[in-house]
């Protein structure tokens, strides 16, 4: 059973363009959630999704971004006319589906986005 | 709102000895703590998890951690620490009451280990 498989590693941008971060979540697993971890801090929750909905996205800007999680394929955090303030390693976690309990979330390796 | 306060930002031990690494977590509700390790570059690992089981957890690579109620704390030890320790850590609670799963992460601790 592969872990959360989040791509590319890293990614360079410059200012303007759009950045996609993909993430596979774990076999079984229906829940997405999405971090930023800012250089020197902890992560920070941006948005919970599972299949074609958008639970929570609570922590998500109000502009440039977006994310989702269809029926088929990975979990896309999409950004749009990237700024510097954007460079961070953004981290997909994924947990299974267990109703009224929290549980722990399996984390992906992350992407670094780097802005130019 | 639940929150957690990592106590010490930056904490210096020698190898073999003795690793405490602060956390106070604030609650309404009965609390889901966990203690996360990542090491430079990588992802997130889970070290152990407390759900309102027995209070001492004991987690990966030597790892344990008290839930004290009363001093609303979850500090994280291990008895000798390795080098290969040296890492940042996570203080995490989950926030129980959107019941979503989230998670609402401390600020970090590193962990420093001499020779």
């Amino acid at each position: 059973n592969a872990g959360v498989m989040q791509n590319p590693r890293h990614l360079v941008r410059r200012r303007g363009q759009e950045a996609r971060l993909r993430c596979s979540p774990m076999k079984g697993h229906s829940h997405v959630y999405w971090y930023r971890q800012l250089p020197e801090e902890g992560l920070k929750f941006m948005v919970y999704l599972q299949k074609e909905n958008i639970i929570d996205e609570s922590g998500m800007p109000k502009e440039r971004f977006s994310a989702e999680f269809p029926k088929e394929g990975p979990s896309i955090l999409r950004i749009q006319q990237v700024v510097r303030g954007d460079s961070a390693a953004y981290f997909c976690a994924s947990s299974p589906p267990v109703p009224g309990r929290p549980t722990e979330a399996f984390f992906g390796q992350g992407t670094r986005l780097t802005v130019v | 709102a639940q929150s957690v306060t990592q106590l010490d930002s930056h904490v210096s031990v020698s190898e073999g000895t003795p690793v405490l690494l602060r956390c106070n977590y604030s609650s309404s509700y009965s609390p889901s703590l966990f203690w996360y390790v990542q090491h430079p570059n990588k992802g997130l690992q889970l070290l152990l998890k407390y759900t309102s089981a027995a209070t001492l957890v004991k987690g990966i690579n030597g790892f344990e951690a008290e839930f004290k109620k009363s001093e609303t704390s979850f500090h994280l030890t291990k008895p000798s620490a390795h080098m290969s320790d040296a890492a940042e850590y996570f203080c995490v609670v989950s926030d129980t009451a959107s019941n979503t799963g989230k998670l609402i992460f401390g600020q970090g601790t590193t962990l420093q280990v001499k020779p």
